[in-house]
């Protein structure tokens, strides 16, 4: 059952700790992207990664940090220096990044952060 | 970079209706147009996507219309029905990964 998996659903932490959300796909997809997802704000993407071992900044990435070691896992880091965290992280995947591609991209099923 | 603006933000029909939904782009660049559908607590799902090169493409109720010229695109769903009820983003793609709309809520009303 191919797919992409997120863990865990739900998440809370205490304001001031780091955390780190799970992304795991068995596609053997080479691009992978973390989103946040805010009422009334749609996607923004936070990093992209095209390749192992190499990652890019999206629109939001102040306060995150990313790896990706090997290509099914692209897992994300909230820092405390994140000013507001509480959100909705959906983690994505698709064949290719590449300029001008067509690939269709899958989502996960999503963590929902809260910060307390 | 790209740009992608969507409305309405949300749209009420009555079940048997349709329902049209708009959005507009601004790097001539971009050439994959996707639109997702993404229900609640879930993770959002492709519903049909369009390339540049064509102008229309439909898929049973379901379609999506692409002007070039004016830089916009639209999904078209017919005979809604109460599983239709969602939240709906349209996207695009040129030289930058997918950027997204803000999303459209859609309820169709029995």
């Amino acid at each position: 059952d191919g797919g992409i998996t997120q863990s865990p659903k739900y998440l809370f932490r205490k304001e001031g700790q780091n955390v780190t959300l799970s992304c795991e796909q068995n596609l053997n997809h080479d691009a992978m992207y973390w989103y946040r997802q805010d009422p009334g704000q749609g996607l923004r993407l936070i990093y992209y990664s095209q390749i192992v071992n190499d990652f890019q900044k999206g629109d939001i990435a102040e306060g995150y940090s990313v790896s990706r070691e090997k290509k099914e896992s692209f897992p994300l880091t909230v820092t405390s220096a994140q000013k507001n965290p509480t959100a909705f992280y959906l983690c994505a995947s698709s064949l290719r990044a590449a300029r001008g591609s067509y690939n269709e991209q899958f989502f996960g099923p999503g963590t929902r952060l809260t910060v307390l | 970079g790209e740009n992608v603006e969507q409305h309405p933000s949300t749209l009420s029909v009555q079940e048997g209706d349709s329902a049209v939904i708009k959005c507009t782009y601004s790097d001539s660049a971009s050439n994959y147009f996707p639109w997702y559908k993404q229900e609640l607590g879930k993770g959002p799902q492709l519903i049909i996507d369009i390339r540049s090169n064509v102008g229309e493409k439909k898929d049973q109720r379901i379609a999506v219309t692409l002007n070039k010229t004016a830089k916009h695109f639209s999904l078209h769903i017919t005979e809604t029905q109460p599983e239709d009820s969602a939240v709906y983003f349209c996207a695009a793609r040129g030289n930058t990964p997918l950027v997204f709309g803000k999303g459209t809520r859609l309820s169709v009303i029995a």
